[in-house]
């Protein structure tokens, strides 16, 4: 049981460049969401997911697209990357929005 | 639109030194979880707190909830360096969603770097 895992732990960018966070957990969880964490800003939502073909969107949604075709996996896109997305990016897992949220290792993300 | 405010957001104490961490939230909610972060890691879950005057410990740590006051603490005993961590309350809210229908969000706050000093 490998919880949740995020690939890749780290990623240069440049700006305008597009790339895919990848998030995927094996333990049948309905509910996904990713988080950016910036210093002195704790973690904020960005995008979430309570099923697979449902997506809606966080605190922070704006440069991010989502997508949630499996149980398993939830992706998150960066559409055209720009410095002020530089963070570490969380990926998260419950049974639902109520419970317990699982974390995975994070992604540091940064774009030059 | 639900907010949560933690404070203080950098708290340096000794040794066997007690002190608490607040966590504050501006609307309703019944439901608040504590993690811990160590630095370059990810989040580990502490405690969830399910109804107002829960109160939960494990070892030098007791978090507590109040709802009508909508604020939660953590409790720190006897600190030692091995506590040394960013710490984040972060609490369920409820809003409607894009998607049609009510849903959860979990917002957190700010974080509380914590630094045990021999």
């Amino acid at each position: 049981n490998a919880g949740v895992t995020q690939t890749p732990k780290f990623q240069v960018l440049k700006t305008g460049q597009s790339m895919t966070l990848q998030c995927a957990q094996d333990m049948n969880h309905e509910y996904m969401s990713w988080y950016r964490q910036d210093p002195g800003m704790g973690l904020r939502l960005i995008h979430y997911s309570v099923g697979a073909g449902i997506t809606d969107q966080g605190e922070v949604p704006n440069g991010y697209n989502v997508s949630r075709s499996t149980t398993e996996d939830f992706p998150l896109r960066l559409l055209s990357a720009a410095p002020s997305q530089t963070s570490v990016y969380f990926c998260a897992s419950s049974f639902s929005e109520s419970y317990e949220q699982y974390f995975g290792p994070g992604t540091r993300l940064t774009v030059t | 639109e639900l907010k949560v405010e933690q404070n203080p957001l950098f708290l340096s104490m000794q040794e066997g030194k007690n002190y608490t961490i607040y966590c504050n939230y501006s609307t309703t909610s019944d439901r608040l979880y504590w993690y811990r972060q160590d630095p370059g890691k990810s989040l580990e879950s502490l405690f969830v707190l399910l109804s107002n005057g829960a109160v939960k410990q494990e070892g030098r740590l007791m978090a507590s909830l109040d709802t009508k006051a909508r604020l939660s603490t953590l409790h720190i005993t006897a600190a030692v360096h091995d506590l040394s961590a960013t710490y984040f309350c972060a609490v369920v809210g409820y809003s409607t969603s894009n998607y049609g229908g009510a849903t959860n969000k979990l917002i957190f706050g700010t974080g509380t770097l914590l630094a045990v000093q021999p």
